[in-house]
């Protein structure tokens, strides 16, 4: 079935440092989310991208939307303390039949 | 506005107890989806809804059975819990299908132990 391999796993960062993390899949999508997932809570919606090439900003977020639509990544810039938690992209199939496929997340931990 | 309430937030079972999680939201959506995420993983849909009165079955439907009677509510069934039900589920709505998608608001989520 379809698959998105999110990386990494987890990230030790610096606060004001900038945040990078990606996600890859060997299947086409049309859409691609971001999600992030605060302890004890649901995950929320970020940023959606419907278009290949497609740069959207949120704030100091930025995803892109891969040319070859089985990628996308979100940049953080300037991390501050309430930007950690767990960061998950999500697609949507060409037959998703109204399935959004999840990566495995990343977690984001920032060192005091 | 509450979204999209969960209860309840806790819950231990033992092997072979049933239970029902319960679901609402007040946003008046027709799209709702019930969803489990393991440790470390993403989330998987368990079965989701158009309607009231129409349901459909996602990834992971073994196990579970669900109804619609109300725009509002979308009750998860377990009838005979195992180790392997073991989870967080998330209960998630939206205006409108994956079609052209948008966005899914989720509950807080119910953390489920099967002991």
């Amino acid at each position: 079935g379809q698959q998105l391999n999110q990386s990494p796993q987890s990230m030790f960062i610096q606060e004001g440092e900038d945040v990078s993390m990606n996600c890859t899949s060997s299947s086409i999508f049309n859409t691609w989310l971001w999600y992030k997932q605060d302890p004890g809570e649901g995950p929320v919606l970020l940023i959606a991208l419907y278009k290949a090439g497609e740069l959207t900003s949120n704030g100091r977020l930025t995803a892109q939307f891969g040319i070859t639509r089985k990628d996308s990544f979100l940049n953080i810039s300037a991390s501050i303390p309430s930007d950690v938690g767990i960061y998950f992209c999500a697609a949507v199939g060409l037959d998703s039949n109204y399935q959004l496929i999840w990566g495995a997340g990343t977690k984001l931990i920032i060192k005091p | 506005n509450a979204g999209v309430t969960q209860t309840p937030k806790f819950r231990i079972l033992k092997i072979g107890q049933s239970m029902t999680l319960q679901c609402t939201q007040d946003m008046n959506h027709n799209y709702m989806y019930w969803y489990r995420q393991d440790p470390g993983m993403g989330l998987k849909l368990i079965y989701y809804s158009v309607g009231a009165g129409i349901t459909d079955k996602g990834e992971v439907p073994n196990g579970y059975n669900v109804s619609r009677s109300t725009t509002e509510d979308f009750p998860l069934r377990l009838e005979l819990a195992a180790p392997s039900q073991t989870s967080v589920y998330f209960c998630a709505s939206s205006s409108r299908g994956l079609d052209t998608y948008n966005e899914q608001f989720f509950g807080p989520g119910t953390r489920l132990t099967v002991l």
